[in-house]
């Protein structure tokens, strides 16, 4: 079984709004990523978690906070978000050290 | 020099073509190369998988690497309706603690009924 599950499927916030977005995998993937990826392009790596601890931040803004709570789930939270940050959230997941990553299907965020 | 360069397409073909979709590289340390196809408003679904120069087939989908010319295809047998997606290549230039993947922008394919 090569799954992740994301939720929600879809989201819309206001810009003064806090939410969260959850990723769950059950492969035994010690490597575990969110990237968020805008129409037409391709995804841009926001966080990897290795063995539950933030490995990579890819400079991102502070109003994205991740969170690895156990090996399993993975949550990027959202707080004060503005509309250019509409977009798809991807979570992903990988063997340690391995490179093919398994993408959740996604999180479509529209901040308004 | 962008480090992957992928034709963006879009590519229409008719039911039955032989696809091909290449991406070429500058990074000469990159050695693990990926297939990726995203069908409209999904998460990518990992296609192929290379480890350095070679070939690889999966039914109708075979990976080609060609690292002396830093360049790599995915070939698509007997394309059908349902192959229509954009397809991303990715690849990495070591594994241990590296986990990012360069992509590609993706190639939009469409097949006619």
């Amino acid at each position: 079984d090569t799954e992740v599950t994301q939720t929600p499927k879809h989201l819309v916030m206001g810009m003064t709004n806090k939410k969260s977005l959850k990723c769950e995998q059950h492969m035994g993937h010690r490597a575990m990523y969110w990237y968020k990826q805008k129409a037409k392009k391709p995804p841009e790596l926001m966080f990897v978690y290795s063995y539950e601890k933030l490995s990579i931040n890819e400079s991102v803004p502070s109003r994205f906070s991740p969170e690895c709570p156990n090996s399993s789930l993975l949550n990027l939270h959202l707080h004060a978000l503005q509309p250019e940050d509409s977009a798809l959230y991807l979570c992903a997941s990988s063997q340690s050290g391995v490179q093919t990553q398994y993408f959740g299907p996604g999180t479509r965020l529209l901040v308004l | 020099q962008k480090e992957v360069e992928q034709d963006p397409g879009p590519l229409s073909v008719p039911e039955g073509a032989i696809v091909s979709l290449n991406c070429t590289y500058s990074n000469s340390a990159f050695q693990y190369f990926m297939w990726y196809r995203q069908y409209s408003r999904k998460g990518p679904e990992l296609l192929m998988y290379t480890y350095s120069s070679g070939n690889k087939e999966d039914g109708r989908f075979t990976a080609q690497v060609d690292k002396s010319s830093k360049y790599i295809s995915l070939f698509i047998r007997d394309s059908q309706p349902s192959d229509s997606a954009t397809y991303l290549c990715a690849m990495s230039d070591s594994g241990g603690s590296n986990y990012k993947l360069t992509f590609g922008k993706g190639t939009l394919l469409t097949v006619n009924p």
